[in-house]
């Protein structure tokens, strides 16, 4: 069984610029929750998709955007990026099942650098 | 609004000693808390959840209302214990999961 992964590992951009985040959920898993945890903190919370559709948002601009395809990959978008989006983002999946009791199975993270 | 804190950015005990994290929250509803744990080079995963009651690698925590605490404890730390460790907390429509900032647990031989 393959569990969560995340593409790139690591990423440079500058002020501005945009992004895209890859996650590939486990295989079953139908929902994907994005995560921001930055340095010395821990993740926060960014958005949920389920069924290629947001499911719940945390407090993140519209700048932060997400899709999420019909095999349940996902990506998660940041536009007109800042300094304070340098963290490390990481992908949780998880199965489907009753009444939202089951366990997030976290990705590796994908480390962003914005200069 | 929903937090959860952890007042110990670090800690360090030496091996066979006994362990507590400490772990604090703020939710008006009924909570739902688990310990996460990331090992050096690894991803983050659940340890236990408050409601499966269980120990795993000889930890336990035991959810306390009155003081909206769900410390974190093992009686006989191992250095392979060494990791950083979350406390979270889950709620909203989409069941995410609200983080403390975690506490470094350091083991000593």
């Amino acid at each position: 069984e393959t569990g969560v992964t995340q593409s790139p590992t690591h990423l440079i951009k500058t002020r501005g610029q945009q992004v895209t985040l890859r996650c590939s959920s486990q295989s079953g898993h139908n929902t994907v929750s994005w995560y921001q945890q930055a340095l010395g903190q821990g993740p926060q919370f960014i958005f949920q998709y389920y069924r290629e559709e947001e499911n719940g948002r945390g407090n993140f601009p519209p700048r932060f955007s997400g899709l999420q395809f019909p095999n349940y990959s996902s990506e998660l978008n940041v536009n007109a990026l800042e300094l304070d989006d340098s963290a490390l983002y990481l992908c949780a999946s998880s199965p489907p099942g009753r009444g939202g009791q089951e366990t997030q199975y976290f990705g590796p993270g994908t480390r962003l650098l914005v200069l | 609004a929903q937090r959860v804190t952890q007042p110990e950015k670090l800690l360090s005990v030496f091996k066979g000693a006994p362990v507590e994290l400490k772990c604090n929250y703020s939710y008006s509803g009924s909570p739902e808390l688990f310990w996460y744990v990331q090992y050096s080079r690894q991803r983050l995963q659940l340890l236990l959840r408050h409601i499966s009651r269980e120990s795993i690698k000889g930890f336990t925590a035991d959810l306390n209302k009155g003081e909206t605490s769900f410390h974190l404890k093992k009686p006989f730390a191992q250095e392979e214990d060494s990791a950083m460790y979350y406390c979270a907390l889950r709620s909203g429509s989409a069941r995410q999961l609200t983080f403390g900032s975690g506490t470094q647990l350091t083991v000593l031989p």
